[in-house]
C-alpha cells in the first residue's frame, strides 16, 4: 500500500532563517506531487506541483521554492522565512490529474517568530 | 476556475443523516466533483467524487443534480468522528490542482 511521509511534524523558526521541509511517498511510482499551505482557519492554497523529477510548477509567487530530486521525494524550501510563511504545510500525491483523488500527508506545522 | 459555494457551518445530531450542499453553477462538462474532509490538525481525506451519476461508497453518498450545478454529500448516520471541515471541489479532467475553498465545518452533537 502507498504511504506518504512528511517531516518534521512541527517547526518553530525565526524570521530570516532558511527552511527545508521534506515529503516522501512509498508504494507508488511516478506520482504527481503537491505542496499546499493552510493558514490558520483558512482553506488550502496550492503552492507547487510536480509531474516528474525536476519538473516543478509554481502556483503562487512567493519566497518559497520546491524541488523534486527523486521520483518520490518532494522538498519545500525557503532561503529567508517571513512571518507570513507560518501555517500548516501539506504534501500530497496522486496517480494522475483530473478525476483521481489526492492523498495527503500528516502535515508540518510551521511557526515563524 | 470553476467555483463552489458551501455554507460556512452546519450542525447535526449523532446517528442522524447529514446533507451537505454545494453549489457550482459555473461547472463545465469535464469537471469532476470531489469531496474531501479535514479533521482537526490533519491533512484532508478523500471522501468521494463523481461526474454525472450519483455515487455511493463506504463513507458517503454523492447526489449530483441533473444540471450538475449543485451536489449534496450525504452522510447516512453521522458519528462524532465525522466532525470535520468538508470541502467541495471541482477538478477539470486534465488538471493537476485542486482549489480548496473554506468548506463547511460540520459539528456533530451527541
Amino acid at each position: 500500500s502507498q504511504t506518504i511521509h512528511q517531516w518534521p511534524a512541527t517547526l518553530v523558526q525565526p524570521v530570516g532563517s532558511p527552511l527545508s521541509l521534506e515529503c516522501t511517498v512509498e508504494g507508488t511510482s511516478n506520482p504527481n506531487l503537491y505542496w499546499y499551505r493552510q493558514a490558520a482557519g483558512r482553506g488550502l492554497q496550492l503552492l507547487f506541483y510536480s509531474v516528474g523529477i525536476g519538473q516543478i510548477s509554481s502556483e503562487v509567487p512567493q519566497n518559497l521554492s520546491a524541488s523534486r530530486p527523486q521520483d518520490r521525494q518532494f522538498i519545500l524550501s525557503s532561503k529567508k522565512l517571513l512571518l507570513s510563511d507560518s501555517g500548516f504545510y501539506l504534501c500530497a500525491w496522486s496517480v494522475l490529474a483530473g478525476k483521481y483523488e489526492q492523498f495527503f500527508g500528516p502535515g508540518t506545522r510551521l511557526t515563524v517568530l | 476556475d470553476a467555483k463552489t459555494t458551501q455554507p460556512n457551518s452546519m450542525e447535526s445530531n449523532e446517528e442522524e443523516p447529514v446533507h451537505l450542499p454545494c453549489n457550482h453553477s459555473t461547472i463545465s462538462g469535464t469537471d469532476y466533483i470531489h469531496w474531501y474532509r479535514q479533521l482537526p490538525s490533519q491533512g484532508p481525506e478523500y471522501v468521494i467524487h463523481g461526474l454525472t451519476s450519483n455515487v455511493n461508497n463506504r463513507m458517503a453518498s454523492l447526489a449530483i443534480a441533473e444540471d450538475r450545478k449543485s451536489s449534496t454529500l450525504i452522510l447516512h448516520r453521522a458519528t462524532l468522528r465525522d466532525a470535520a471541515v468538508y470541502y467541495c471541489i471541482l477538478r477539470p479532467y486534465n488538471n493537476n490542482d485542486m482549489r480548496f475553498g473554506a468548506g463547511t465545518r460540520l459539528t456533530v452533537k451527541p
